[in-house]
C-alpha cells in the first residue's frame, strides 16, 4: 500500500465549477500536507501548506485536512482554463522527507 | 533571485555512458533533494542533503551518486546509464529546521533518455 493514495484521473469540469481534489494516506505521524500544481512539462510548485487538521483558504484554493480520517483535500472556486495541470499532494512526518502522492490531472473546459 | 536552476534541460544518452545533472539554488536553503518522476507518477526521492559536505540515500538510489561541497550545488551523477533511468529528474531545495516541516521549491527539470 502507498503512504500516499491520489486518484490519478483525468478530472474534467467546465470553466467557472469548483475542482475537489483528494488524498489519502496511511502513516499516522505525518502532521504536514501539502498541495503543488504542476504544468505539463514544468517543475512541481507550492501552493498550498497546511500543519495538522483543519483549513487554510488562499484566494481561490481551500486545502482541508481531516487527521482523524487522514484524508486531504483541495478545492478550487471559480476554475479556470488556466488551472489545468496536475496537482500533486504530499505529506511529512516533522523533520522527514516529504512523500508524495501520484497526481491528479485537471483539465478546465472553456 | 533564480531559484533553483538545473542543467541541462534534455539530455540523450546512449546505455553505458555517464553524465552528471546540475542543480543550484541561490536561496541559502540547507536541504537539497533530487527526485525522479516517470509517465503518470509521483516523484521518488533518489537522495538528499541536509547540508554541505551530508548526503543521504531515498527511495530509489541505485545507479545514481550525488555530492555536496557547497550550500549552492547539489549534482547528481549517472554512472552507467540504463533504459530504466529514462525520467524526468527534478531538483528541490527547502529551508529546514529539525521536527518542522519544509516547503520545498522546485527546478526546472532535466528530461533524460537512456537508448
Amino acid at each position: 500500500q502507498k503512504e500516499v493514495e491520489q486518484d490519478p484521473g483525468p478530472l474534467s469540469v467546465p470553466e467557472g465549477a469548483i475542482v475537489s481534489l483528494n488524498c489519502t494516506y496511511s502513516n499516522s505521524a505525518f502532521q504536514y500536507f501539502m498541495w503543488y500544481r504542476q504544468y505539463s512539462r514544468k517543475g512541481p510548485e507550492l501552493l498550498m501548506y497546511t500543519y495538522s487538521s483543519g483549513n487554510k483558504e488562499d484566494g481561490r484554493f481551500t486545502a482541508q485536512v481531516d487527521k482523524s480520517s487522514k484524508y486531504i483535500s483541495l478545492f478550487i472556486r471559480d476554475s479556470q482554463p488556466s488551472d489545468s495541470a496536475t496537482y500533486l499532494c504530499a505529506s511529512q512526518a516533522a523533520g522527514n522527507k516529504l512523500t508524495f502522492g501520484g497526481g491528479t490531472r485537471v483539465l478546465v473546459k472553456p | 533571485n533564480a531559484g533553483v536552476t538545473q542543467t541541462p534541460k534534455f539530455r540523450i544518452l546512449k546505455i553505458g555512458q555517464s553524465m552528471t545533472l546540475q542543480c543550484a539554488q541561490d536561496m541559502n536553503h540547507n536541504y537539497m533533494y533530487w527526485y525522479r518522476q516517470d509517465p503518470g507518477m509521483g516523484l521518488k526521492l533518489i537522495y538528499y542533503s541536509v547540508g554541505a559536505g551530508i548526503t543521504d540515500k531515498g527511495e530509489v538510489p541505485n545507479g545514481y551518486n550525488v555530492s555536496r561541497s557547497t550550500t549552492e550545488d547539489f549534482p547528481l551523477r549517472l554512472e552507467l546509464a540504463a533504459p530504466s533511468q529514462t525520467s524526468v529528474y527534478f531538483c528541490a531545495s527547502s529551508y529546514s529546521r529539525p521536527g518542522a516541516g519544509n516547503e520545498q521549491f522546485f527546478g526546472p527539470g532535466t528530461r533524460l533518455t537512456v537508448l
